[in-house]
């Protein structure tokens, strides 16, 4: 069973327009969220996370992402695209206390001048 | 701060050779991860450890595939004999606890880029 999901393999927006990342998951008890980027010919890094309390995270390079349990989903905003922004972008989740992350299968996001 | 320092960056090699990939995770993260990365099955966790203690291997896909974590500042996959379904990128990463503790960060490496011929 695919417990994260990311909708759109590739996402492209204009320099400048909103970025939405879209990740969905499934769990019956509140998970901890995650947000990776990797960028061409590099590992991944953490852009933002939540654990526990304020639901709006704010990550790194003007990203964030709510958490939203009714709809479970945790997306990824940014109000305005930039060209570093072009990279591959991995939801991840923690469903248990004692179990691994389990990533998405990433969204690579374009960025057209 | 040095990263988590993965070696060799890239490696080609031909079917049938042993392949060793070497990690040195962050000092004093206690948790270490061996992931591999193809553009068909995206990225998947292949073994970890705590404590230098192989927790999970449950990805290692099949025999051919060991990993080792000797003390706490150095692991080794090894890939023996090399196919050319083993052509991916691994990443090694490390992270306080485990994954389940406060949700602590992962760590990456740059990556081992592996291609078998």
């Amino acid at each position: 069973a695919q417990s994260v999901t990311q909708l759109g393999s590739h996402v492209s927006v204009s320099e400048g327009a909103l970025v939405l990342l879209r990740c969905n998951y499934s769990s019956s008890v509140p998970p901890y969220l995650f947000w990776y980027v990797q960028y061409p010919n590099q590992g991944l890094q953490l852009l933002l996370k939540y654990t526990t309390g304020a639901t709006l995270v704010k990550g790194i390079n003007g990203f964030e992402a709510e958490f939203k349990k009714s709809e479970t989903s945790f997306h990824l905003t940014k109000p305005s695209a930039h060209m570093s922004d072009a990279a591959e972008y991995f939801c991840a989740v923690i469903l248990n206390r004692d179990d691994k992350i389990i990533f998405g299968k990433g969204t690579r996001l374009h960025i057209l001048p | 701060d040095a990263g988590v320092i993965q070696s060799p960056r890239h490696e080609v090699t031909e079917m049938g050779q042993e392949v060793t990939l070497r990690c040195k995770p962050i000092s004093g993260h206690n948790s270490l991860f061996w992931y591999r990365q193809t553009m068909m099955r995206g990225l998947e966790l292949l073994i970890y450890f705590n404590n230098n203690v192989p927790i999970d291997d449950s990805g290692m896909p099949e025999d051919r595939f060991s990993a080792k974590m000797p003390n706490a500042s150095f692991s080794t996959l090894k890939i023996q004999p090399s196919e050319p379904r083993d052509s991916a990128v691994y990443f090694c990463a490390s992270s306080l606890y485990g994954t389940a503790y406060s949700g602590n960060t992962i760590y990456f490496g740059e990556g081992s880029w592996l291609t078998v011929v």
